[in-house]
């Protein structure tokens, strides 16, 4: 069964400290891997996505995630955080075939303190 | 351009009475997900519609949850008798087509409380 494990339910960075971010899948082929952002009141915009190819992807908001196979894992990174990078951020899997849905994480909210 | 919108944005129901929450899918998109995020919880797929095909409803939790999606652009999720583990804040997503490939947009949701 397709699930996706988010270890960190609340992580707290000052503003300038690098972040990672823990993502964790189960999956039973190759998966799409997706990040997502929700800001409060908001709805999720998606940050980045793996499909295949190279394995270090690159996003928006100077953001970036790896995905290990080995691992099942698919953290995300940014190399100096802002204050405006306080949210909460979400991991999904989706199939690469015949899937219709994305299966998330229970997400991890980001406090930036200054 | 516009993007997906949900209405309403919030919505306050007694227990055992039945709710309608409502999307609007970004124009031109063929794609159309519900989901629902608990308190605590990821989201939970609901329901998904693509084009004229038969949605796929393998997600909703109960037969007292139903969706519909009128000429293939705005839809109803409908929520009858509910009940309190009903609250919730029920998220829209649509995409240009179907499958996973392709990025869902997201609604700002609606927060349902059934008191």
């Amino acid at each position: 069964a397709q699930s996706v494990t988010q270890p960190d339910i609340h992580i707290t960075v000052s503003e300038g400290a690098s972040l990672e971010l823990r993502c964790n899948y189960s999956y039973g082929a190759t998966p799409y891997l997706f990040w997502y952002v929700q800001s409060p009141g908001q709805g999720l915009q998606l940050l980045l996505k793996y499909f295949s190819g190279d394995t270090l992807v690159q996003g928006i908001k100077g953001f970036e995630a790896e995905f290990k196979r080995s691992q099942s894992s698919f953290n995300l990174r940014k190399p100096s955080v802002h204050w405006s990078d306080a949210a909460e951020y979400f991991c999904a899997v989706g199939g690469q075939t015949g899937a219709n849905n994305l299966f998330f994480g229970t997400g991890t909210r980001l406090t930036v303190i200054p | 351009g516009a993007g997906v919108s949900q209405s309403p944005s919030n919505k306050v129901t007694e227990k055992g009475k039945d709710v309608e929450l409502r999307c609007d899918p970004i124009s031109g998109h063929t794609a159309l997900y519900w989901y629902r995020q608990s308190l605590g919880q990821g989201l939970e797929f609901l329901i998904y519609f693509q084009g004229n095909s038969a949605p796929d409803k393998s997600g909703l939790p109960s037969d007292r949850f139903s969706a519909e999606r009128t000429g293939g652009s705005v839809s109803t999720l409908t929520i009858q008798r509910t009940q309190q583990e009903d609250s919730a804040v029920y998220l829209c997503a649509s995409s240009l087509s179907g499958g996973t490939p392709y990025e869902q947009y997201f609604g700002p949701g609606t927060r349902l409380t059934v008191t």
